[in-house]
């Protein structure tokens, strides 16, 4: 079982559609997750930090963890073209800082 | 403040040969991790940098070595190249403090092609 397992996709959503994505890891000690977007070409960039169970939004983007189930997901409200991206969780085993990555979602958004 | 910049942005190489990435963190920063990012995945941890020492290190091989300088500054070396070496490098620097590390901040990476 890899550490962080996200569906590489495509995940296909019409323009102003809620966008899904979703992610589970195997350390139940995990502390620390992450959402990160990049795009073709680029560099990983944050969008969301999450440390405990429950919801955290910010503007669009809300971010779910839930620990039991060992389980983190991202939602995109009224997605646009422009979040058409990869968008790769990340999570701090416990004990440690240093974030592993899952091979992340790829996001269309189309018109 | 500025960002975290490397060089070179590009580059090919030959199988046997050696190479140097270089990272400057971002202000204010005194980690440096770096990723190894091969096509249609995701970062794959190689090892980080606190204090100008190892503070940690990903399943890689010895001939995958580091650096970081007093200004917090870093290099990638990486040694008898493969063909499998071919992918993005990339550097992230972030905040050790008493709480812990916070999140990481991406340079813009390193494309090495292996031929």
């Amino acid at each position: 079982q890899k550490e962080v397992e996200q569906n590489s996709g495509p995940l296909s959503v019409p323009e102003g559609a809620i966008a899904s994505l979703n992610c589970t890891y195997s350390d139940r000690g995990s502390q620390s997750f992450f959402w990160y977007r990049q795009y073709s070409g680029k560099s990983p960039e944050l969008i969301m930090s999450i440390y405990s169970n429950g919801d955290k939004e910010d503007g669009r983007f809300t971010a779910q963890l839930n620990k039991a189930s060992q389980y983190v997901s991202l939602l995109i409200r009224d997605s646009q073209p422009s979040d058409s991206a990869t968008y790769l969780c990340a999570v701090n085993r416990g004990g440690s800082y240093i974030p592993t990555f899952g091979r992340g979602t790829s996001l269309i958004v189309h018109p | 403040e500025t960002g975290v910049t490397q060089s070179p942005t590009h580059l090919i190489k030959t199988r046997g040969q050696q190479v140097t990435l270089r990272c400057s963190s971002q202000s204010g920063h005194n980690t440096v991790s770096w990723y190894q990012q091969a096509l249609g995945q995701g970062p794959q941890f190689i090892f980080q940098y606190y204090r100008e020492e190892e503070n940690g290190r990903g399943n890689f091989p010895p001939r995958f070595s580091g650096l970081q300088f007093p200004n917090y500054s870093s290099e990638l070396n990486v040694n008898a190249l493969e063909l499998d070496d071919s992918a993005l490098y990339l550097c992230a620097s972030s905040f050790w403090g008493a709480s812990g590390a916070n999140v990481l901040t991406f340079g813009a990476g390193s494309r090495l092609t292996v031929l």
